[in-house]
């Protein structure tokens, strides 16, 4: 019983095209994250949504719209997708801690490739 | 600016011996620190966390130690074992001034453990 799981798990596709990736957490939390790792392996938070609200937003370009219909899904769209979009992208999820650190669940992560 | 750092890649030890990796942190916001494992294809799961008032906490076989006047931390695991054989992920935690929840991670580590 996956508690985040991602969809597709690969992605391969060409410069220009858009593409969505899914996210579902059945861990009944209502914080939502999307991370990136590239290929120096940093791992960067690019979104968190708290209850479907869009909280953190890095300097992430405006081709990348999360849309989050329910506390239960965060999904990814990348418009006009570039070459340096290329990475794994890890979801998560965890219950907002506060005070105290309310671990965070990842996904398996999406491998995207950009030719 | 790399708030977290973890300055090696990787680090091979005997089976039975103990394991001790290292992190480097900047950020005197950070107040949770924290340490994510990662398999092959998989998302990190987490491992073991620390408060910045703290410095130690043990969890089982495995110990993260933090020096704030060093602004640095360790994740012991003694003994270690084959199934330790991952990447390990060093990460801070920061709460925004709007209460939000942000994790900076580090570039990870990959520990082999020799039968």
């Amino acid at each position: 019983d996956t508690a985040v799981s991602q969809t597709p798990k690969y992605l391969v596709t060409q410069m220009g095209n858009d593409k969505s990736i899914k996210c579902e957490q059945n861990l009944g939390h209502d914080t939502m994250y999307w991370y990136k790792q590239d290929s120096k392996k940093f791992l960067k938070i690019m979104f968190s949504y708290n209850n479907k609200e869009l909280i953190i937003n890095e300097t992430v370009p405006n081709r990348f719209s999360p849309k989050s219909p329910d506390k239960a899904h965060l999904n990814l769209h990348i418009n006009s997708l570039e070459l340096g979009d290329s990475a794994v992208y890890f979801c998560a999820s965890s219950q907002a801690g506060g005070r105290t650190y309310n671990e965070q669940f990842f996904g398996p992560g999406t491998r995207l490739t950009v030719l | 600016d790399q708030q977290v750092k973890q300055n090696s890649p990787s680090l091979s030890v005997q089976e039975g011996r103990i394991s001790i990796l290292n992190c480097d942190y900047t950020n005197s916001m950070f107040d949770y620190f924290l340490w994510y494992k990662k398999y092959p294809a998989e998302g990190p799961t987490f491992l073991i966390s620390i408060s910045s008032i703290k410095d130690k906490n043990e969890d089982g076989r495995f110990t993260v130690f933090l020096n704030k006047s060093a602004k640095h931390l360790s994740l012991h695991i003694v003994p270690s074992q084959p199934g330790d054989s991952a990447v390990y992920f060093c990460a801070a935690r920061r709460i925004s001034n709007f209460g939000n929840e942000k994790l900076t991670f580090g570039t990870g580590t990959r520990l082999t453990i020799i039968p």
